[in-house]
């Protein structure tokens, strides 16, 4: 079955440290992105992508890169990490984003 | 700014007790309003597309209707294996952005 894994599911990190999250999916959807959810803030995009060497900065992209190399991957870089970058990430794809998107289970990033 | 606002941020029912689910948005030109769940520990699963006032989606004991200012899901005699947290979503303007309500948290008391 096609499906969208996040690695890792857990990270801790130091500050000043660069460090990727990874975010594979076997769907075969050109569309990509990244979120972030933080209380009292809900869901915001970080980065997106709508197709192999496509990239787009969201809402937050302060501090985080991504590049798409191929149809499968969509990894986030954060290049100096800080405590405000301590969150829930969720990558996300979709053939078309007016159909929806399937998310994965996401990655709790605490940076310490 | 373009904003969307859930309400309540949580609701206790009783198994079979109906309630519905507040969205209300304030953006220009709205392309889709989407629900979603997330139960803990997990990214939000697709429920419903809505793109037009009117229009009403149905899925098990879950509707979702649309107004030109809010959505609601409406929840009929909810069990237990509803509680979870149900996201609304718009999607507006010329490009693919999707602005997220910070989410109802529904539990279902049997």
């Amino acid at each position: 079955d096609a499906e969208i894994t996040q690695s890792p599911r857990h990270k801790i990190t130091e500050t000043g440290r660069q460090v990727t999250l990874a975010c594979h999916q076997t769907w075969n959807h050109n569309n990509m992105f990244w979120y972030r959810q933080d209380l009292g803030h809900g869901l915001r995009l970080i980065h997106y992508s709508y197709g192999v060497q496509d990239t787009n900065k969201g809402e937050v992209s302060d501090g985080y890169s991504v590049s798409r190399s191929n149809t499968e991957d969509l990894p986030l870089t954060l290049e100096s990490a800080a405590s405000s970058q301590t969150s829930v990430y969720f990558c996300a794809s979709s053939e078309n984003p007016q159909w929806g998107y399937t998310f994965g289970s996401g990655t709790r990033l605490t940076v310490v | 700014e373009d904003q969307v606002t859930q309400s309540p941020e949580a609701l206790r029912l009783q198994e079979g007790e109906s309630s519905s689910l507040n969205c209300s948005y304030t953006v220009s030109g709205l392309r889709g309003l989407f629900w979603y769940r997330q139960d803990p520990g997990k990214g939000p699963e697709f429920l419903f597309t809505l793109y037009s006032a009117g229009e009403e989606k149905e899925k098990e004991r879950l509707k979702a209707t649309l107004t030109k200012k809010e959505s609601f899901l409406h929840i009929t005699a909810p069990k237990p294996e509803d509680s979870a947290t149900y996201l609304c979503a718009v999607q507006a303007g010329a490009g693919n952005q999707f602005y997220f309500g910070t989410g109802t948290s529904l539990t279902v008391i049997p």
